[in-house]
């Protein structure tokens, strides 16, 4: 099936820094992709939507000047977490469409971000 | 999308046939049923999705009752590395359209 990789896999930072996790198809272009979060024992909630050359669509309750997503070429979106917080500690998840694939979703390895 | 229901946990013996049952009850006829899982810290992997006849893949099979409001996920032979969380999913199949996760069932199998 299709790749997506996702980097890093674990981060952990300090209060009050941004970070940013990046979603890459390896091998088909991803028109759109999509971003999760998932808490411990939590099923994944939908973060936003991110489609190629345009703006995010955001999940409602999700603050899109703090999780800034960017996806600025077919194989690439990225997620920044803007003045992390502990809560924002949590397994991030991203996943990808190629214009060639229909129906299945292919998801990353997951990034767990960590806040101190 | 369509609500689906899943019991929240199942045990299964290694070797056996793991069936694992999911309500869909308000699926629309452009809906698929698709079925993913997640190991333990891992990002969610694709099994199996189908519209309305059985299907079946070198992972597992996908039985869909004729009214199309129920299916049961089968893993015919069932090991210590099928131990997940098994999401049942109803989505059309179009390119743009989001996938929403419900809880799943935390399949579990013993030695």
């Amino acid at each position: 099936g299709a790749v997506v990789s996702q980097h890093p896999s674990r981060v952990i930072c300090k209060s009050g820094t941004s970070v940013k996790i990046e979603c890459r198809s390896l091998d088909f272009q991803a028109t759109t992709m999509f971003w999760y979060r998932q808490f411990p024992k939590q099923s994944l909630m939908l973060m936003a939507t991110s489609n190629e050359g345009s703006k995010a669509t955001y999940e409602q309750g999700v603050e899109k000047d703090k999780f800034l997503i960017n996806h600025a070429s077919l194989t690439l979106s990225t997620l920044t977490v803007t003045s992390a917080h502990p809560e924002d500690s949590s397994f991030y998840i991203c996943s990808a469409r190629g214009t060639g694939i229909t129906g299945e979703l292919f998801f990353g390895e997951g990034s767990r971000l960590t806040v101190l | 999308d369509a609500k689906t229901t899943q019991p929240p946990s199942m045990d299964c013996a290694e070797g056996r046939a793991a069936n694992l049952p999911c309500n869909h009850s308000t699926i629309s006829g452009n809906e698929y049923v698709y079925w993913y899982r997640q190991i333990h810290s891992q990002g969610p992997q694709y099994i199996i999705h189908g519209l309305k006849n059985n299907e079946t893949n070198e992972m597992a099979s996908l039985i869909i009752t004729e009214d199309r409001k129920s299916s049961t996920l089968i893993l015919p032979h069932a090991t210590l590395r099928d131990t997940a969380v098994y999401y049942c999913i109803v989505r059309p199949r179009d390119s743009g359209s989001r996938l929403t996760f419900g809880e799943g069932t935390q399949l579990t199998v013993n030695p």
